[in-house]
């Protein structure tokens, strides 16, 4: 059965811009979540997706949305790219929402804001 | 609110000796915990996870776990480290009212000196 795979893998941006990475999660899972990596700040919960509807957002200005297509694929877009909004940004996949259901990660989209 | 503390950012060990990674986490409602592990270029892979139930929880590639409510701890420990161990470890909670959110520790770098 095929991961998590997240597209593209890298991205190069400039300030002002507007980014969108995609999540395609494990084949029957409908619960996607999406998380940013920094050095500085470590691993910081974004937003998680079950049946096409948001159940949860981490603390984040509202330049970072997401959604779920009918397919379980999710996508989130950034707006007004930052400095400081360069990360890995990882998402994760679960048969259900709910902490015992295991959630696996994808390789992570590396963005780099010039 | 939930909190993880990984004490230690950098563990170094001898090959063959122990592994302990020290995680103590601060929740209002029972925890869920878990243990992550992060390559160089990957996504987290899950080590092993606390639900409920035996408080010592066993995972992949020989690393245990204790749940320790008293001591608000999860130490991770492998008897005997091995080269490919080098990596970088989380620990994370969660609980019923959060989700899929995990709130994650500052992560450990385990170096395995031959």
């Amino acid at each position: 059965k095929a991961g998590v795979t997240q597209t593209p893998r890298y991205l190069i941006k400039t300030r002002g811009q507007q980014v969108t990475l995609s999540c395609s999660p494990i084949s029957g899972h409908r619960s996607v979540s999406w998380y940013q990596q920094t050095p500085g700040q470590g691993l910081q919960f974004l937003f998680e997706y079950f049946s096409e509807t948001q159940r949860n957002k981490g603390n984040f200005p509202g330049r970072f949305s997401g959604r779920q297509f009918s397919n379980s694929r999710s996508e989130m877009n950034v707006s007004t790219l930052e400095l400081g909004d360069s990360a890995l940004y990882l998402c994760a996949s679960s048969l259900d929402p709910g902490p015992t259901d295991t959630q696996y990660f994808g390789p992570g989209t590396r963005l780099t804001v010039l | 609110a939930q909190s993880v503390t990984q004490l230690g950012s950098h563990v170094s060990v001898s090959e063959g000796a122990l592994v302990l990674l020290r995680c103590n986490y601060s929740s209002s409602v029972p925890p869920y915990l878990f243990w992550y592990v992060q390559y160089p270029n990957q996504g987290l892979q899950l080590l092993l996870k606390y639900t409920t139930g035996a408080t010592l929880v066993k995972g992949i590639n020989g690393f245990e776990a204790e749940f320790k409510k008293s001591e608000t701890s999860f130490h991770l420990t492998k008897p005997s480290a091995h080269m490919s161990d080098a990596a970088e470890y989380f620990c994370a909670v969660s609980d019923n009212n959060a989700g899929n959110m995990l709130t994650f520790g500052g992560g450990t770098r385990l170096m395995v000196k031959p």
